[in-house]
């Protein structure tokens, strides 16, 4: 398998528009994951979907956040208008399950000016 | 939300010496887990363990985990620069993995 799969790598956009990022979690993992990562506020668990079920959004920061799972293989983390501090590198994780280890993609740094 | 508390926040040794990481918790949890994090990539599990387990090796890695203390130490041995990369526990509870702010850890060659 080839890991989790993040696009776009980079991306640079300017306030006020639209941002969707995209991940395909490893085949057979039931647990994904969406994580914004800053040097001031570290590694903070966006969503958690659990079969592709919303279980946990309380790490969404605002209403302007949003992120669906239309099936196991991909998941989208939208952004809708961004704003400069929304600027961060933003992870996607999966998981075999409960109790076990997360499988990180590498991440997608979004700048926003 | 943080639950971990990685100490110290930086460490910076020779090549060839170990490396000890520590990393204190809130809550009951099922798992202890830590993670590598190279710059700019993602972050890589090293080692998972259980609330029930004392301690555990991986190659040149050792964990320790008191429950009763709430924390948990990792033990790199013979570093070498390839080390060099920041360190992550998260403690698994109620499904959700619970991240401390990291050890940034150096290896001078």
């Amino acid at each position: 398998d080839a890991g989790v799969i993040q696009s776009p790598r980079h991306e640079v956009t300017e306030m006020g528009q639209e941002v969707t990022l995209r991940c395909k979690p490893i085949s057979g993992h039931n647990s994904l994951f969406w994580y914004r990562q800053t040097m001031m506020r570290g590694l903070e668990l966006l969503i958690y979907f659990n079969n592709n079920v919303p279980i946990d959004d309380s790490g969404m920061p605002e209403d302007r956040f949003s992120a669906k799972m239309p099936n196991a293989s991909f998941s989208t983390l939208k952004i809708q208008p961004s704003e400069p501090r929304d600027s961060a590198v933003y992870f996607c994780a999966s998981s075999p399950g409960t109790y076990s280890e997360a499988f990180f993609g590498q991440g997608t740094r979004l700048t926003v000016v | 939300s943080q639950q971990g508390e990685e100490d110290p926040q930086a460490l910076s040794i020779q090549e060839g010496e170990n490396a000890t990481m520590n990393c204190s918790y809130k809550t009951s949890i099922n798992n202890l887990q830590w993670y590598r994090q190279n710059s700019g990539r993602g972050l890589v599990h090293l080692i998972l363990i259980r609330s029930n387990e004392r301690e555990k090796h991986s190659g040149r890695l050792r964990v320790t985990l008191d429950t009763s203390k709430k924390s948990s130490s990792l033990l790199i041995t013979a570093s070498r620069a390839a080390d060099t990369a920041s360190y992550f526990c998260a403690t698994e509870s109620n499904y959700q993995l619970i991240w401390g702010a990291g050890t940034k850890l150096i290896i001078k060659p």
